[in-house]
């Protein structure tokens, strides 16, 4: 059973830092592209950023791009997201999610992890 | 970057109705289109990708169809279960676009 557990959601005030993990079970974690979406409260879903399994290839959105870094320990199954100069705006809960690839060879996200919050306020 | 635009943002539906939610991108995409179905208070919940194909597990009364710029998500006999949020998302490049959501709700 596929399971995603994400964690490390925390209060951070504006300007700081904040790393979060997503451990991965069940399926050969490195052999799969992982990404990250986000959900501000009360509002729609914003993909975040992708990584390929091997880890040697990133993706991020616009409004992220030079502020956070995603990575991965295949050794650990484990998914993180680096954080820097988080403003109010960040403020969402965060889901990792697994990708699958369809017949066209693009990859779908399948399974979702439960998510972890991150609030940024003084 | 292309825009995922979803239709109606918000639906009111009898329990038995024939429901369908529009997904437009603009400029088109392939068939790489996946639609999510968010209960309140829930996590995403995948139903159907390439456009068409439902996820193992979906129940039968949900289909998707579409190519290009227009996608549609047809749930043929709506369900009290079924209140929930639903989101296109394109995913054959990057940025990974969602739609703005389309909330189901029972008349």
């Amino acid at each position: 059973e596929v399971q995603l557990v994400e964690s490390g959601g925390d209060l951070v005030q504006p300007g700081g830092s904040l790393r979060i993990s997503c451990a991965a079970s069940g399926f050969t974690f490195s052999r799969y592209a992982m990404s990250w979406v986000r959900q501000a409260p009360g509002k729609g879903l914003e993909w975040v950023s992708s990584i390929l399994g091997s880890g040697g290839t990133t993706y991020y959105a616009d409004s992220v791009k030079g502020q956070f870094t995603v990575s991965r320990d295949n050794s650990k199954n484990t998914l993180y997201l680096q954080m820097n100069n988080l403003r109010a705006e960040d403020t969402a809960v965060y889901y990792c999610a697994k990708r699958s690839r369809d017949s066209s060879g693009n990859w779908y996200l399948d399974y979702w992890g439960q998510g972890t919050l991150v609030t940024v306020s003084s | 970057d292309i825009q995922m635009t979803q239709s109606p943002s918000s639906l009111s539906a009898s329990v038995g109705d024939r429901v369908t939610i529009t997904c437009r991108a603009s400029p088109g995409i392939t068939s790489s289109l996946a639609w999510y179905q968010q209960k309140p208070g829930k996590v995403p919940k995948l139903l159907i990708y390439a456009a068409s194909t439902l996820q193992s597990g979906v129940p039968s009364r949900f289909s998707g169809s579409g190519s290009g710029t227009d996608f549609t998500l047809t749930i043929s006999t709506l369900q009290p279960e079924d209140v929930a949020t639903y989101y296109c998302q394109k995913y054959d490049s990057a940025p990974l676009a969602f739609g703005g959501g389309t909330k189901v709700e029972i008349k």
